[in-house]
C-alpha cells in the first residue's frame, strides 16, 4: 500500500526555523517526483514545492522561495522541508503528496502536519 | 500561473438531486505523454486532508462511488454527482498538476438544501 506519513509540526515563533518530514512506503520513492502542498486556515490547499526523484531539481511557489528549502534522503525513504524566516502567512496544515507512483495516474497525500506561527 | 476559476462557491441541493461543479483553466493543459487532461478533483470533509475522487479529468479513483464522474475538455471541466448523499457534504476542489506550479480552484461548499 503507497502511503505517506507526515511530522514535525510545531508552534514557531516569527522568524523562526522548523523542519518537516515525509516518510513514504509502498512505492520507489527514488524514481519520485515528491511535492509539498500547504492549505492555511478556511483556505484552499496552495502548492508550495517539490522535487525530482535524485534531488537535482527543485522547484519553489515564489511566497516561499529563499526561506524555505525541500530535500529528499532516498536511503531513508524520506521527504524534508526545511522551512526558516517562517512568517504568520505560513501558518498552515503542510501535506507531502505524489502522483503516478502506482501506474495509474492516482495521487497519494499524507494525512498533514499542522505548523503555526505566532508570537 | 494557469488559474483554475471554479464555480459556484456553494451549492445547495436536496437529497438524491444533481450537483454540478465548475471549473475552467486558464490554458489547456495537457500531459505530454499521454495527451489527457491533467485535471483531479478532491473532496474534502473538516479535519481531514483532501480526498482524491477523479484525475486525468474522468478517470474515477477506486473505491469512489459511482455516483461521482468528472467530465469536460479543453479549458471547461465539471464534477458532477448524480444523486446526492448526506455523507457528500464537503467542500470540492478541482486542481491542474500538469505545469510546475500545480494550481487549485477555490473550492465549492456542497450542503444539503
Amino acid at each position: 500500500e503507497v502511503q505517506l506519513v507526515e511530522s514535525g509540526g510545531d508552534l514557531v515563533q516569527p522568524g523562526g526555523s522548523l523542519r518537516v518530514s515525509c516518510a513514504a512506503s509502498g512505492f520507489t520513492f527514488s524514481n519520485s517526483w515528491m511535492h509539498w502542498v500547504r492549505q492555511g486556515p478556511a483556505q484552499g490547499p496552495a502548492w508550495v514545492s517539490r522535487i525530482n526523484g535524485d534531488g537535482s531539481v527543485t522547484n519553489y511557489a515564489d511566497s516561499v522561495r529563499g526561506r524555505f528549502t525541500i530535500s529528499r534522503d532516498n536511503a531513508k525513504n524520506t521527504l524534508y522541508l526545511q522551512m526558516n524566516d517562517l512568517r504568520a502567512e505560513d501558518t498552515a496544515v503542510y501535506y507531502c503528496t505524489t502522483w503516478g507512483v502506482s501506474g495509474t495516474g492516482s495521487h497519494v497525500w499524507g494525512q498533514g502536519t499542522q505548523v503555526t506561527v505566532s508570537s | 500561473d494557469v488559474v483554475m476559476t471554479q464555480s459556484p462557491e456553494s451549492l445547495g441541493v436536496s437529497l438524491g438531486a444533481r450537483a454540478t461543479i465548475n471549473c475552467q483553466s486558464s490554458q489547456t493543459l495537457l500531459y505530454s505523454s499521454n495527451n489527457k487532461n491533467c485535471i483531479a478533483w478532491y473532496q474534502q470533509k473538516p479535519g481531514q486532508p483532501p480526498r482524491l475522487l477523479i484525475y486525468w479529468a474522468f478517470t474515477r479513483e477506486a473505491g469512489v462511488p459511482d455516483r461521482f464522474s468528472g467530465g469536460g475538455s479543453g479549458t471547461d471541466f465539471t464534477l458532477t454527482i448524480s444523486s446526492l448523499q448526506a455523507e457528500d457534504v464537503a467542500v470540492y476542489y478541482c486542481q491542474q498538476y500538469c505545469t510546475t506550479w500545480w494550481t487549485f480552484g477555490q473550492g465549492t461548499k456542497v450542503e444539503i438544501k
